[in-house]
């Protein structure tokens, strides 16, 4: 069980916007800052957003996250086909860090 | 261009030993906090232990403490996770990130990863 959940799964068709939820609680999420990874198969996670809503340069304004409370968010507009990926969230944690289960996006 | 490249994976038994390297190229490797992260095999992701530039700030997992030693030397550019009593739950791809003073797991690079197998 991770430390913070995230749906399993996502889908959406191409153009549409999908968002993933990552839920916490008071002591991760509620207290620091979330960022967003995104695993594309057989390859090493790379970082999409990073202080809970900002993008690295490269990253393609499509990408946005949001946190409020003990929750966040990372929404993906315009969908294309190469967003086909594991999608993982991730905070600190008092002295640790903790990472969502991951969420895999389907492009149909 | 900032490469990490770790080695040091392998097949070990169950209470074995094992030392992973990271070897840091293309950045002032003593300017950046590092970190392991490892995923077992079709899992998410873990995240392993941190250690600040000057090594003086070192934080571990619970599912490791005690039996994984994460150091680093910064005249080599080389970050090292010494994992000892290996179990067969800590099979997994072992990567090494950078990461920043501040943003405990802001990962910018990720090394290709080294697979980490305990099995008898």
């Amino acid at each position: 069980q991770s430390v913070l959940t995230q749906p399993p799964s996502a889908s959406g068709t191409p153009g549409q916007r999908v968002t993933i939820s990552c839920s916490g609680s008071s002591s991760n999420i509620g207290s620091n800052y979330v960022y967003w990874y995104q695993q594309l198969p057989g390859t090493a996670p790379k970082l999409l957003i990073y202080r809970n809503n900002q993008r690295p340069s490269g990253v393609p304004d499509r990408f946005s996250g949001s946190k409020s409370g003990t929750s966040a968010s990372l929404a993906i507009s315009g969908l294309r086909s190469e967003d086909e990926a594991d999608y993982y969230c991730a905070a600190w944690d008092d002295s640790w860090g903790v990472f969502g289960g991951g969420t895999k996006l389907t492009v149909l | 261009q900032v490469q990490l490249v770790e080695s040091g994976g392998g097949l070990v038994k169950p209470g074995g030993s094992l030392r992973l390297s990271c070897a840091a190229s293309g950045f002032t490797f003593s300017d950046y906090y590092m970190s392991w992260i490892r995923q077992a095999p079709g899992k998410g992701l873990e995240w392993v232990s941190y250690i600040s530039s000057s090594g003086s700030t070192i934080y571990y997992a619970d599912s490791v403490k005690g039996r994984f030693t994460i150091s680093r030397d910064n005249a080599k550019n080389s970050l090292y996770l010494q994992m000892n009593s290996l179990r067969a739950e800590d099979t997994a791809v072992y990567y090494c990130a950078r990461g920043r003073y501040g943003d405990y797991v802001l990962f910018d690079y990720w090394g290709q990863g080294t697979l980490v197998t305990v099995s008898s």
